[in-house]
């Protein structure tokens, strides 16, 4: 079965780093793109970035560029979203998704969609 | 950036009904980098529709997607009781990803 299982919960105060985590298990971890999708309580989706594990290739929405940093360690099929410095309004819930892609020299030729999901982390930042 | 908009924001309907949501892209936007997902509360949210219009794997053929560049829509032909939920479409475009802000459908 094609999974990813995220971290548990998390309760951090403003300032304290943070590093959550997404594993893949029964397909290629390295074959398939891994998304960060934010979502505030009430609020609809924010994609955050996306890595490729297989060479690290990261992208990020400039919302988010500088704010968070995305990684992913291929030979534990685990990718990352971290934080260094905290803030309130970091409070969401947190996704991460295989994102499927089809490239051509570096450019999406075709997109197929976040196909599968975790089931989302809860980061709570308060003083 | 791309810009998406849904609409409408809530539809009320009842089991058995069509639903036609809209979504309408800021600018121009290949069929191949648009997609649609539902999310129900709780839940993570579920990839129905990839490349516009192709279901994606095992999801029921009541629900069908169409359109091309900025007008775009989903539609479920009876909806079912289970089909009640958020739906969100996304794109890809200028090496950015969006969602727009989401329909909800609920019963009526």
């Amino acid at each position: 079965e094609v999974q990813l299982v995220q971290s548990g919960a998390e309760v951090k105060k403003p300032g304290e780093s943070l590093k959550i985590s997404c594993k893949g298990s029964g397909y290629s971890f390295t074959s398939y793109w891994i998304g960060w999708v934010r979502q505030m309580a009430g609020k609809g989706l924010e994609w955050v970035g996306i890595i490729y594990p297989g060479d690290s290739d990261t992208r990020y929405s400039p919302s988010f560029q500088g704010q968070v940093t995305i990684s992913a360690d291929k030979s534990i099929s685990t990718g990352y979203l971290q934080w260094s410095s905290l803030k309130a309004s970091d409070t969401a819930m947190y996704y991460c998704a295989r994102v499927s892609i089809t490239m051509v020299r570096g450019l999406i030729y075709y997109y197929y969609g976040m196909d599968v999901w975790g089931q989302g982390t809860t980061v709570t930042v308060s003083s | 950036e791309i810009v998406l908009t849904q609409s409408p924001g809530t539809l009320s309907l009842s089991p058995g009904e069509r639903a036609t949501l809209s979504c309408r892209a800021s600018q121009s936007v290949s069929s191949s980098y648009l997609a649609w997902y539902q999310q129900k509360p709780g839940q993570a949210p579920r990839l129905l529709i990839y490349g516009a219009s192709s279901r994606a794997t095992g999801i029921p053929d009541r629900f069908s997607g169409s359109g091309s560049g900025t007008d775009f829509t989903l539609t479920i032909s009876r909806l079912e009781p289970e089909d009640f939920a958020v739906y969100y479409c996304q794109q890809y475009g200028n090496s950015l990803f969006t969602f727009g802000p989401g329909t909800k459908v609920e019963i009526k």
